[in-house]
């Protein structure tokens, strides 16, 4: 078993709809990390989190220690959302990264 | 602009034929990174390095070499490429430990041996 799970693995939704992924993780950690990645390829660090929430734009990602559990949510969901969302965590010393959430917003 | 540069972005090549992939970044990081990433697999980390002349492997070090002879310089060494290693690169640098502040990735170098 992954030490870090993502779910959905795919996910397909109309431009405007609210999304969420969802990420839960199995061992003790220090930080998370949500990362995005798009179509060409690289990719972009969206947010760092120890606790609590952080907003940037229509992006919100939120962590339960206790629950080890990590949500992201995209609001008003737009085509250019349209990427793989990764979730890592910092165990060990070291990221564990998840196998990713490909979204697709379809306009 | 900040950025991590890696070369080449792909790259067709053949069994045992010796090849190295660059990674140079301007924002003074400490530490530096290459994973690479397989379908099914995800991103799993190569080897890191938390200063100059400082490297250590990750979970799958086999086959590959690294220095940092040079802060911003990353280089990825593949002294007997084989068709296993055929995979999408990607080189990272962050300010301290990843985890403590965010990574930047390069654009990612995809590498295909025959």
């Amino acid at each position: 078993k992954n030490e870090v799970e993502q779910s959905p693995q795919n996910l397909t939704a109309q431009e405007g709809e609210f999304i969420t992924i969802n990420c839960s993780y199995s061992v003790g950690i220090s930080a998370l990390h949500w990362l995005q990645q798009h179509p060409g390829g690289g990719i972009v660090s969206l947010f760092m989190l120890s606790s609590g929430k952080k907003k940037h734009g229509r992006l919100i990602a939120t962590i339960n220690i206790q629950e080890k559990h990590s949500s992201l949510h995209i609001t008003a969901s737009h085509p250019r959302d349209s990427a793989v969302y990764i979730c890592a965590v910092r165990a060990r010393g070291k990221l564990i990264f998840g196998q990713g959430t490909e979204l697709s917003v379809k306009p | 602009e900040a950025q991590v540069t890696q070369n080449p972005r792909y790259l067709i090549t053949v069994t045992g034929k010796k090849l190295t992939v660059t990674c140079s970044q301007n924002m003074n990081h400490e530490y530096m990174s290459w994973y690479r990433q397989d379908p099914g697999l995800g991103l799993r980390q190569i080897y890191y390095s938390m200063n100059v002349e400082v490297t250590d492997k990750g979970d799958v070090p086999e086959g590959y070499k690294v220095s940092r002879k040079e802060k911003r310089n990353f280089p990825l060494i593949l002294e007997s490429p084989s068709p296993n290693q055929t995979s999408l690169y990607f080189c990272a640098s962050s300010l301290l430990s990843p985890g403590f502040t965010p990574q930047h990735f390069g654009d990612g170098t995809r590498l295909s041996i025959l």
